[in-house]
């Protein structure tokens, strides 16, 4: 699975768009981009994940650039209760093989 | 309700005693997996298993072994635990043949190790 980079923190305001991006220049054509979200000590979450469009659900919404290099998750209002640490990940969506969340990205909402 | 099980959650032991850490998921899930999470240092893949009798190294498996003998249950194993191995552990499940793959994850087991 190929290999991710995100910026290690960053803050929003409440109320505000969150804007996390993740760099994943190595995808190949049947890697998918997951991403999930980690409060305090609690399991990760799964947030959304997508192919090739760009998907929305009632958590976020993910823009995948057209080269796939590169997402971006996007928090639309973000509240306090989304403060957590965002992992992004790509794997290929039927196959497990060593899977590493990396460090991800420490959201801070800010009032 | 659909999940993770994890036990124990929370564990005070002493170099050398062996241990396990049980994980059932109630899904049918095929794979199945375990991290380890350390401050400053993510989440690290320890062993997964895409089914049963099927396991296999991730990024960190010094000191563990894991077994995978029916589809829901995949133990961690410390046979002779030392203080490095004191982490936050997560087991996590999903489907194998899907294009959704999403993982499940546990509340996790707090282990400390003296």
């Amino acid at each position: 699975d190929a290999k991710t980079t995100q910026p290690p923190s960053m803050d929003c305001a409440e109320g505000r768009a969150a804007n996390l991006p993740c760099n994943h220049s190595t995808i190949s054509g049947n890697e998918y981009v997951y991403w999930y979200r980690q409060i305090h000590s609690q399991g990760p979450q799964y947030i959304i994940h997508g192919l090739k469009n760009n998907e929305t659900n009632e958590m976020a919404s993910l823009i995948i650039t057209e080269d796939r290099k590169s997402s971006t998750l996007i928090l639309p209002h973000a509240t306090l209760r989304d403060t957590a640490v965002y992992y992004c990940i790509v794997r290929v969506g039927y196959s497990g093989y060593a899977l590493n969340f990396g460090k991800g990205t420490s959201l801070l909402v800010t009032p | 309700e659909a999940q993770v099980t994890q036990n124990p959650r929370y564990l005070i032991t002493v170099t050398g005693k062996k241990l396990t850490v049980t994980c059932s998921q109630n899904m049918n899930h095929e794979y199945m997996s375990w991290y380890r999470q350390d401050p400053g240092l993510g989440l690290r893949q320890i062993y997964y298993s895409m089914n049963v009798e099927v396991t296999d190294k991730g990024d960190v498996p010094e000191g563990y072994k894991v077994s995978r003998k029916e589809k829901r249950n995949f133990p961690l194993i410390l046979e002779s635990p030392s203080p490095n191995q004191t982490s936050l552990y997560f087991c996590a499940s999903s489907f194998r043949n899907t294009n959704t793959g999403e993982l499940f994850f546990g509340e996790g087991s707090r282990l400390t190790v003296l």
